[in-house]
């Protein structure tokens, strides 16, 4: 079975700095990793994916993430916090083949953003 | 293009009612999956359908179905409510695809039901 820990549920910066939430993965087959957003009373978007391309995977609002799997991680960054990310973070994992194979979230990191 | 559209937004129950919560995909998305978030659970897989037919099913309770239309359209229901049935339902569409594990799921907004 797959699943995904998140450390930190709650994780707070200053607006500026370097935002790192953490994220490790547990698979028996080579996974499919995601990083969704969550903002108050919406739904989940996504902010990047990795599906065994490249380790270091580029999203939106200037975050990425980088695969290794020595670690099984796959942390999330973006070097500069701005106030406008403040929401909350999943992390999923999933596998590829055929038929469906469901997407598997952590528990969730609330990012926190102070002036 | 448009997204995911579920309605209704919010709505309220009473225990022992039924719920039938409605998702649109994104044109052109065969597979269509039901979420359940609860700030104990997180977030928790219902099932999926894909083409009319369901894949795959989580580990919920058979008060808890579904189906899709030849159109992909998706409804779920809820019978007989319970208080621990109160969470926000979220659907979410993908081409369906294989491998389908690569298939990125795009989220709707989610139905918030309250159960009292």
């Amino acid at each position: 079975a797959q699943s995904v820990t998140q450390l930190g549920s709650h994780v707070s910066v200053s607006e500026g700095a370097l935002v790192l939430l953490r994220c490790n993965y547990s698979s028996s087959v080579p996974p499919y990793l995601f990083w969704y957003v969550q903002y108050p009373n919406q739904g989940l978007q996504l902010l990047l994916k990795y599906t065994s391309a490249a380790t270091l995977v580029k999203g939106i609002n200037g975050f990425e993430a980088e695969f290794k799997k020595s670690e099984t991680s796959f942390h999330l960054t973006k070097p500069s916090a701005h106030m406008s990310d403040a929401a909350e973070y999943f992390c999923a994992v999933t596998r590829g083949g055929t038929g469906f194979q469901k997407l598997v979230f952590g528990t969730g990191t609330r990012l926190l953003v102070s002036p | 293009k448009a997204g995911v559209t579920q309605t209704p937004r919010y709505l309220i129950k009473t225990r022992g009612q039924q719920v039938t919560l409605s998702c649109s995909p994104i044109s052109g998305h065969r597979s269509v999956s039901w979420y359940q978030q609860t700030p104990g659970q997180g977030l928790q897989f219902l099932f999926e359908y894909f083409s009319e037919t369901q894949r795959n099913k989580g580990n919920f309770p058979g008060r808890f179905s579904g189906r899709q239309f030849s159109n992909s359209r998706s409804e779920m229901n809820v019978s007989t409510l319970e208080l621990g049935d109160s969470a926000l339902y979220l659907c979410a569409s993908s081409l369906g695809g294989t491998p389908s594990g690569a298939n990125v799921l795009t989220f709707g907004a989610g139905s918030r039901l309250t159960v009292l």
